[in-house]
């Protein structure tokens, strides 16, 4: 069993959409969870941290954490062709994060 | 607004030869780490550093890789030996927060140096 599995994608939505990305991950001592988007060739950029069962929202972007389903998932709101990228789900139990392998996102003007 | 800056961008290297990477973390930050992403694969943790010693290492972070701050500002990982499978992408992170702290802190990272190995 992977340890932070992700849907591949791509998930196509249209511009202006609710665009949903989901995360599952195996360890259940993880404490912190991460959103991060990456553009193509680029490195990761931190846009969401969630610690506590429940949503986190931050403008555009809601993050929700089921800790007992083990599941984490990113909303994006109002979808803009620039939110076009991969998104990674990152965990956390020990030092060091444990990446998926990323959701690709595509919004269509 | 601060950010962890990595040196060089790219490098090319022949097969054998040695590599060292450089990476400038976040001034009040405490914890590093070195991340590599083979193209189109995913991000993968190496190593994590922290009050001049190595914290945790993965099975990827062997013999031939060493990780050293050689001063209060820069923070390296040396490839001694090349091999085609290291060209990668090669991510410099860092973190505030120590102890039992640090596992809740948010990780920034470098823009990357891309390693090809020829």
């Amino acid at each position: 069993q992977k340890e932070v599995e992700q849907n591949s994608g791509p998930l196509s939505v249209p511009e202006g959409a609710i665009a949903s990305l989901n995360c599952t991950y195996s360890d259940r001592g993880s404490q912190s969870f991460f959103w991060y988007r990456q553009y193509s060739g680029k490195s990761p950029e931190l846009i969401m941290s969630i610690y506590s069962n429940g949503d986190k929202e931050d403008g555009r972007f809601t993050a929700q954490l089921n800790k007992a389903s083990q599941y984490v998932s990113l909303l994006i709101r109002d979808s803009q062709p620039s939110d076009s990228a991969t998104y990674l789900c990152a965990v956390n139990r020990r030092r060091a994060l444990t990446f998926g392998s990323g959701t690709r996102l595509q919004v269509q003007p | 607004e601060p950010e962890v800056t990595q040196t060089p961008s790219h490098q090319v290297t022949q097969m054998g030869q040695e590599v060292i990477l450089r990476c400038v973390p976040i001034s009040n930050h405490l914890y590093f780490y070195w991340y590599r992403q083979i193209l189109g694969q995913k991000v993968e943790f190496l190593v994590s550093f922290y009050n001049n010693e190595i914290s945790e290492k993965s099975e990827i972070f062997d013999d031939q890789f060493s990780v050293e701050r050689p001063d209060g500002s820069n923070f390296t990982l040396k490839i001694r030996s090349t091999k085609l499978e290291d060209s990668a992408m090669y991510f410099c992170a860092s973190r505030e927060g120590s102890g039992s702290a640090q596992v809740l802190a948010e990780a920034f990272f470098g823009q990357g140096t891309r390693l090809t190995v020829v």
